[in-house]
């Protein structure tokens, strides 16, 4: 059972367009994260969310925690071909000690 | 260094062959986990250490699968009788402290991985 679906799979834009990528779940979790992964290396963490509702940004990127910590969305405002990359979302659970990644969104942005 | 390094990068077995993987962590991180990545799709959990014990084994494929992790440190993952389907990205991350007394904010820090193929 997967527990955090992200959708699209996969999507293909034009440098400048804007994006939104979605880390769905019907469980709980006590945090969600968001990582880029490049091809050949690990991932990278870009940021943690842990309080329902909650709002980050960095820099282009808007990163949504929804208010029930269920689901959790990024945005990409202007997005450019350095955003190329595999974006998984990571949810922790409460009382438990693993991280439960997300199916995955392989973004390709077209100079 | 000053980031987790894994060896091999590469590693090409034939199937029944036993393989070992291994993660060297960030100095002083206490937590660490062990993934698999299948074709550039998520991440699936196989195993997390707390110092030199694993609390939570729950997932690792089959006991063909077993991890060790001495002194608090290296880690290293082996692959016994080795299938055609255990093929993947084997990857390893470590943070400073584990996830449930971290409330799962602290940072997980990943090494490249090791690919594994098995023919």
């Amino acid at each position: 059972t997967q527990l955090l679906e992200q959708s699209p799979q996969f999507l293909s834009i034009q440098e400048g367009e804007n994006l939104t990528v979605y880390c769905n779940s019907s469980s709980v979790f006590s945090s969600l994260q968001w990582y880029r992964q490049e091809p050949g290396e690990g991932p990278v963490l870009l940021v943690t969310v842990v309080t329902g509702g909650e709002v980050k940004k960095l820099k282009r990127l808007t990163f949504q925690f929804g208010d029930a910590r269920k689901d959790s969305s990024l945005h990409i405002t202007a997005a450019q071909p350095g955003d190329t990359g595999l974006y998984l979302c990571a949810g922790a659970r409460s009382g438990t000690y693993k991280y439960i990644f997300g199916t995955g969104t392989r973004l390709k942005v077209l100079a | 260094g000053a980031g987790v390094s894994q060896s091999p990068s590469n590693k090409v077995t034939e199937k029944g062959k036993d393989v070992e993987l291994r993660c060297d962590p960030i100095s002083g991180h206490t937590a660490l986990y062990w993934y698999r990545q299948s074709l550039g799709q998520g991440l699936e959990f196989l195993i997390y250490f707390q110092g030199n014990s694993a609390p939570d084994k729950s997932g690792l494929p089959s006991d063909r699968f077993s991890a060790e992790r001495t002194g608090g440190s290296v880690s290293t993952l082996t692959i016994q009788r080795t299938q055609q389907e255990d093929s993947a990205v084997y990857l390893c991350a470590s943070s400073l402290r584990p996830v449930l007394l971290a409330g799962g904010a602290d940072t997980q820090y990943f090494g490249p991985g090791t690919r594994l193929t098995v023919l």
